[in-house]
């Protein structure tokens, strides 16, 4: 059955490490979009990509990096230059930009110490 | 500067009453919005929608209802069932921007059995 996986659930990195989480579909969706959810807050779009090899910064780029190689695939890496990483992170798709339901992923709860 | 806010983090009902989530919003260029359903370590999972061409839109026990004018929307729950307690959020989407969300901060709704 097709789906969002984000793998891990939980994630533990020391500070200073750069840390990579993963996500992949496979509902043949053309865009994929990575948000940060903090405690009493909304999603914020850190990441996007409207096809494969193109992805645009989001709200809150500073200290991510993605890349989107493959249509099924949108890894985000969260660097050492990022001053808060603790938060968790959610991974949506949509069957192509500029459609308006977007579907999520079970997020990945990343605590960095 | 929060474009889309959810001014109540909470909210209580009684089971079989009607549970009433509102959400405002700035942007006047948002002309979509959406609401989605979020259970704890999970992410959130779409619930319904409005273009804002239409004032109402209902799907089973949910409505929604948008007032251009006021630059508001509620969703109605009626009846409300303990299944329903989770997390709330509102989003919205302009032309243009590759449909990006910008979500509320939530609203936790606890049906009370």
């Amino acid at each position: 059955d097709g789906g969002i996986t984000q793998s891990p659930k939980y994630l533990f990195r020391k500070e200073g490490q750069n840390v990579t989480l993963s996500c992949e579909q496979n509902l043949n969706h053309d865009a994929m979009y990575w948000y940060r959810q903090d405690p009493g807050q909304g999603l914020r779009l850190i990441y996007y990509s409207q096809i494969v090899n193109d992805f645009q910064k989001g709200d809150i780029a500073e200290g991510y990096s993605v890349s989107r190689e493959k249509k099924e695939s949108f890894p985000l890496t969260v660097t050492s230059a990022q001053k808060n990483p603790t938060a968790f992170y959610l991974c949506a798709s949509s069957i192509q930009a500029g459609v308006y339901e977007q579907y999520f992923g079970p997020g990945t709860r990343l605590t960095v110490t | 500067d929060q474009q889309v806010k959810q001014n109540s983090p909470s909210l209580s009902v009684q089971e079989g009453r009607i549970s009433i989530l509102n959400c405002d919003y700035t942007n006047s260029m948002f002309d979509y919005f959406l609401w989605y359903k979020k259970y704890p370590a999970e992410g959130p999972t779409f619930l319904i929608s409005i273009s804002s061409i239409k004032d109402k839109n209902e799907d089973g026990r949910f409505t929604v209802f948008l007032n251009k004018s006021a630059k508001h929307l509620s969703l109605h729950i009626v009846p409300s069932q303990p299944g329903d307690s989770a997390v709330y959020f509102c989003a919205a989407s302009a032309k243009g921007s590759a449909r990006q969300l910008t979500f509320g901060s939530g609203t936790q709704l606890t049906v009370l059995p």
